[in-house]
């Protein structure tokens, strides 16, 4: 079946601008986790859907990032006014349950801020 | 959140067996040790997870002691395409688990 998907698959912006990541879970995942990676470096847990709630923000570095999650499916995570921090891969994953069941990913969004 | 401890990198040959060691001193009753592998330019996979004692498919094997402070990974007889970090995780709740940077494990021919 269809695995994780994300776009854009690589997004280049103005520091300043805002941007929008997409991720489509696997149909049926309850669970949704979006990630940050930088370059050569490990994953950085940026929050947790548990259908469409967030019980857990906690990994959000900033008040300029935010994330919804609508239908149990889709979810955006939205950087407004970007730094050229912010440059890095934004990964998303889903499970079928929060606890213990395998994550699974997809391929990330590549983010360039200039 | 259970801290992990593991070696920064590894070198190895093909055909060898790799064993990467995570250590995890405050690990909770309830909590599952699971092992991530990421390749270049794309999302972790997942390879294997267990609670005690040892778990094997058809990937690798885990080793947990007694006391559950530590795990290990086996790979046997690697191949280059094994080339890659691998990540140990620790917890009950995916949430709570937390990627550090993981072991980079270079596969030599």
């Amino acid at each position: 079946g269809a695995g994780v998907s994300q776009s854009p698959s690589n997004k280049v912006t103005e520091k300043g601008k805002d941007v929008e990541l997409r991720c489509d879970p696997i149909s049926g995942h309850t669970a949704l986790y979006w990630y940050r990676q930088r370059l050569g470096q490990g994953l950085e847990f940026l929050i947790y859907f548990q259908g469409n709630s967030a019980p857990d923000k906690s990994g959000l570095p900033s008040d300029r990032f935010s994330a919804e999650r609508t239908g149990e499916s889709v979810s955006t995570l939205t950087i407004q006014r970007t730094q050229q921090e912010d440059s890095a891969v934004y990964l998303c994953a889903s499970s079928l349950a929060p606890t213990q069941e395998t994550q699974y990913f997809g391929p990330g969004t590549r983010l360039l801020v200039l | 959140l259970a801290k992990t401890t593991q070696p920064i990198s590894m070198d190895s040959y093909e055909g060898q067996e790799v064993n990467i060691t995570c250590s995890h001193n405050n690990i909770a009753t309830n909590d599952y040790i699971t092992w991530y592998q990421q390749f270049p330019s794309q999302g972790p996979r997942f390879i294997i997870q267990g609670y005690k004692t040892k778990v094997t498919n058809e990937v690798a094997s885990l080793f947990i002691p007694a006391d559950r402070k530590s795990s290990t990974l086996s790979l046997p007889r690697v191949s280059l395409s094994d080339t890659a970090v691998y990540y140990c995780l620790v917890g009950y709740n995916n949430n709570d688990m937390r990627f550090g940077a993981g072991t980079r494990l270079t596969v030599k021919p």
